[in-house]
């Protein structure tokens, strides 16, 4: 199995541009996880979908993210307008039947974000 | 609501000795308990995880956990360490259904260890 894939893998950019990050989960995942990770801050969870719907938004910073999962093989987070302190890395994750009863969850390589 | 607290930032050791990474951990109802590994520039992977069963878990790389449930603790031990396992680790935990978190993955802050020649 290829595993959960990210993309871009870095990305530099200007404050105020807006930022896509993708995502396909591993096929047959039917829940899907976006984490931030910084040194301040840690691993948070910003939202989650179980099949292709979101279920838990709360961890999502302010208004200018989002993120939207149209089908079983993709999601996007986005930031519009970026700023400087949005710069992380971003996690996105799979697994079969969430975090419930255990089941493991998979990481991709992250999206190394960078606003100047 | 759940949450991880990892007491140790950070842990320098020699090569060859033994390791302990210490996890608390704080719930209402059942838990389900996981330890990753993050290798420099790479995404989480899973050591081990706890279910139910055995309080002594064996994950990959010769890394074991145990659970103690007084304690609410899951410290993660390796007896010999190698330089490759320079990582940052991370304690993690889910709730069983009735849990207000049930479905998420809650995370500690991370334990960064550095495995001296």
């Amino acid at each position: 199995d290829a595993g959960v894939i990210q993309s871009p893998r870095h990305e530099v950019t200007e404050m105020g541009q807006e930022v896509t990050l993708r995502c396909k989960p591993i096929s047959g995942h039917d829940y899907l996880f976006w984490y931030r990770q910084t040194m301040m801050r840690g691993l948070e969870l910003l939202i989650y979908f179980n099949n292709n719907v979101p279920i838990d938004d709360s961890g999502m910073p302010e208004d200018r993210f989002s993120a939207k999962m149209p089908n079983a093989s993709f999601s996007t987070l986005k930031i519009q307008p970026s700023e400087p302190r949005d710069s992380a890395v971003y996690f996105c994750a799979s697994s079969l039947l969430g975090a419930a009863a255990g089941n493991t969850i998979y990481f991709g390589e992250g999206s190394w974000l960078t606003v100047v | 609501a759940q949450s991880v607290t990892q007491l140790d930032s950070q842990v320098p050791v020699f090569e060859e000795a033994p390791v302990e990474l210490r996890c608390n951990y704080s719930s209402s109802v059942s838990v389900y308990l996981f330890w990753y590994v993050q290798y420099p520039n790479q995404g989480l992977q899973l050591l081990l995880k706890y279910l139910s069963g055995s309080t002594l878990v064996k994950g990959i790389n010769g890394f074991e956990a145990e659970f103690n449930k007084s304690q609410t603790s899951f410290h993660l031990r390796k007896p010999s360490v190698h330089i490759s396992d320079t990582a940052e680790y991370f304690c993690a935990v889910s709730e069983d259904p009735g849990g207000t978190s049930y479905g998420k993955l809650t995370f500690g802050q991370g334990t960064i260890l550095t495995v001296h020649p």
